[in-house]
């Protein structure tokens, strides 16, 4: 078993959805990271949190500690919100053990 | 600041040969980070390096990868020789961390992707 689970792994939606991305692990962490990678390959953090909610735009993620879960909402979803959304943990001080993504397509 | 600057961007070379990555973090930052993405893998982290130390390398294949972090400004990731199943896109991250609990975020370089004939 994967120690960072994300589901769906895949996800369609047209444009103007709400959208929520789940990631849950399993092991101890100091915080955790949602990050983007769009088609072209780059990666960008969009959030790190460690408890709480932070708001960023359209995007919203949270977190709970105790039940080891959290989730990215993407409001009013846009085509250019079209990428794959990668869950990662930190552990130790600071490395990373990462989800396998979800891929998330938005239709006009 | 122009952000984690990786080189070369894209690499082609046979099995066998030596293959070495560049990158370079953000002036400032104290730690580095290599990750390989793979179709089958996603995204693994090779080894991590704080003030130019590595301290992690338990996510390195195996001997043929080497990486070494000279100065603050400037890291290395060798392969050789390299092989087949080394294909795979490498990515470099900075981040500046406190330590200990911090919630620094990471900054990624574009990556450099690597196909080995």
């Amino acid at each position: 078993k994967n120690e960072v689970e994300q589901s769906p792994q895949n996800l369609t939606a047209q444009e103007g959805e709400f959208i929520t991305i789940n990631c849950s692990y399993s092991v101890g962490i100091s915080a955790l990271h949602w990050l983007q990678q769009h088609p072209g390959g780059g990666i960008v953090s969009l959030f790190m949190l460690s408890s709480g909610k932070k708001k960023h735009g359209r995007l919203i993620a949270t977190i709970n500690i105790q039940e080891k879960h959290s989730s990215l909402h993407i409001t009013a979803s846009h085509p250019r919100d079209s990428a794959v959304y990668i869950c990662a943990v930190k552990v130790d001080t600071d490395k990373l053990i990462f989800g396998t993504g979800t891929r998330l397509q938005v239709f006009p | 600041d122009a952000g984690v600057i990786q080189s070369p961007r894209h690499e082609v070379t046979e099995m066998g040969q030596e293959v070495t990555l560049r990158c370079k973090p953000i002036s400032g930052h104290d730690y580095l980070f290599w990750y390989r993405q793979t179709m089958m893998r996603g995204l693994e982290l090779l080894i991590y390096f704080n003030n130019n130390v590595p301290i992690d390398d338990s996510g390195m294949p195996e001997d043929r990868f080497s990486a070494k972090m000279p100065n603050a400004s400037f890291s290395t990731l060798k392969i050789q020789p390299s092989e087949p199943r080394d294909s795979a896109v490498y990515f470099c991250a900075s981040s500046l961390t406190a330590g200990g609990y911090s919630t620094d975020t990471q900054y990624f370089g574009p990556g450099t992707r690597l196909t080995v004939l």
